[in-house]
């Protein structure tokens, strides 16, 4: 069965520092892989996703994650944290099983400190 | 365009009463789902709708039952709600297609007492 795992449950960097979220997967065949972010009180909003093709993906608010199939990851990073990227992050795997469903991670909540 | 929107978004029930959660999408996706949000659990499934006229189990249906309406509405009701039904519930839609996303709505907060 296809599932993803978040390395970490908390993160906390400094404002300008490196954002580096920690997503594994597990598939028998190509994963199609997501990154979505939670805002306090709101649902869940896409940052970018991979299905095919680049290996490295841009997202929104300057996210990017890259597919490594060798290391079975797709970490998500950001060069410079922003008191607004403060949130919850999810990576998801979509998986066909009789209907097209996305299975969650953990979730890993991102702290930025002034 | 409104996208997924989820009714009521707060909720308190007793122990043994019965509810209905609302979800209508305007996106003319096929699929719909309900999710539930407890901490450090991530979202675990409910229930879906692949398209219109289908239901399936996820991966924690115990207690709850759904409606797909029509393609627009997939209800959730909880006949005989408990504590350990307290969560944060979501429904979300998408398209068909594995490299689809999900669109959510802003979330049900249900706490049982």
């Amino acid at each position: 069965a296809q599932s993803v795992t978040q390395l970490g449950s908390h993160v906390s960097v400094s404002e300008g520092a490196l954002v580096l979220l920690r997503c594994n997967y597990s598939s028998s065949v190509p994963p199609y892989l997501f990154w979505y972010v939670q805002y306090p009180n709101q649902g869940l909003q896409l940052l970018l996703k991979y299905t095919t093709g680049a290996t490295l993906v841009k997202g929104i608010n300057g996210f990017e994650a890259e597919f490594k199939k060798s290391e079975t990851s797709f970490h998500l990073t950001k060069p410079s944290a922003h008191m607004s990227d403060a949130a919850e992050y999810f990576c998801a795997v979509s998986v066909d099983t009789g209907g097209f469903k996305t299975i969650f991670g953990a979730g890993t909540r991102l702290f930025v400190k002034a | 365009n409104a996208g997924v929107t989820q009714t009521p978004k707060f909720q308190v029930l007793k122990t043994g009463q019965s509810m209905t959660l609302q979800c209508a999408q305007d996106m003319n996706h096929n699929s719909m789902y309900w999710y539930r949000q407890d901490p450090g659990m991530g979202l675990r499934l409910i229930y879906y709708s692949a398209s219109e006229g289908t239901t399936d189990k996820g991966e924690v249906p115990n207690g709850y039952n759904v409606s797909r309406l029509n393609k627009r509405e997939f209800s959730l009701r909880l006949e005989s709600a408990a504590p350990s039904q307290t969560s944060v519930y979501f429904c979300a839609s998408r398209d068909r297609g594995l490299n689809t996303e999900a669109f959510f709505g802003q979330g049900t907060r249900l706490t049982v007492v």
